[in-house]
């Protein structure tokens, strides 16, 4: 069964840095792989996504991730961080083995300082 | 085009009560699926349905049930609440077809059961 990591359960930044939060996933074959961003008592907004082809993908708002097949990672990132920026960031993945079922991680709060 | 709606947004359950939730998807998107998120277990896949067929279930108990109608528009169920079920009941809505898609989530429903 697939299954995602995000090792970082909070982070904190100041506004104008840069950002890249982690993501590991475990799964045999190619997967398909989503960061989601959730801002308190809101659904889940799509950031980007990455289902084949060229391994940095872009997304909105100004993030960008990077497929690593070699590590397993797809991670997030992010060149200056905005106060607008803060919330709780979920990567997922799907398989074709579950159909359109997403597995996520459990979640990076980010928190921006002024 | 309109999102993904879900009704009611908060709503307040006692033990051992039954409770409905109702999902409508963007506009022509023909599959819908569900997931709690609750502060322990995080995100986690409930069931999808697609042509008021269930495609996919995840690993919760039967007093989770879900249906759909022919206007894509389902609804989830959970009979005999228990303060577990208290969460964030999420929908989200792709297109059905063949592959991998991209899930759109509506704002969820706040659900807390005492």
């Amino acid at each position: 069964a697939q299954s995602v990591t995000q090792p970082d359960i909070h982070i904190t930044v100041s506004e104008g840095a840069s950002l890249e939060l982690r993501c590991n996933y475990s799964y045999g074959a190619t997967p398909y792989l989503f960061w989601y961003v959730q801002s308190p008592g809101q659904g889940l907004q799509l950031l980007l996504k990455y289902f084949s082809g060229d391994t940095l993908v872009q997304g909105i708002k100004g993030f960008e991730a990077e497929f690593k097949r070699s590590q397993s990672s797809f991670n997030l990132r992010k060149p200056s961080v905005h106060w607008s920026d803060a919330a709780e960031y979920f990567c997922a993945v799907a398989t074709n083995n579950a159909g359109n079922m997403l597995t996520f991680g459990g979640g990076t709060r980010l928190m921006v300082k002024p | 085009k309109a999102g993904v709606t879900q009704t009611p947004r908060y709503l307040i359950k006692t033990r051992g009560q039954q409770v409905t939730l109702s999902c409508s998807p963007i506009s022509g998107h023909r599959s819908v699926s569900w997931y709690q998120q609750t502060p322990g277990q995080g995100l986690q896949f409930l069931f999808e349905y697609f042509s008021e067929t269930q495609r996919n279930k995840g690993n919760f108990p039967g007093r989770f049930s879900g249906r759909q109608f022919s206007n894509s528009r389902s609804e989830m169920n959970v009979s005999t609440l228990e303060l577990g079920d208290s969460a964030l009941y999420l929908c989200a809505s792709r297109l059905g077809g063949q592959g991998q898609e991209t899930q759109y989530f509506g704002p969820g429903t706040r659900l807390l059961v005492l």
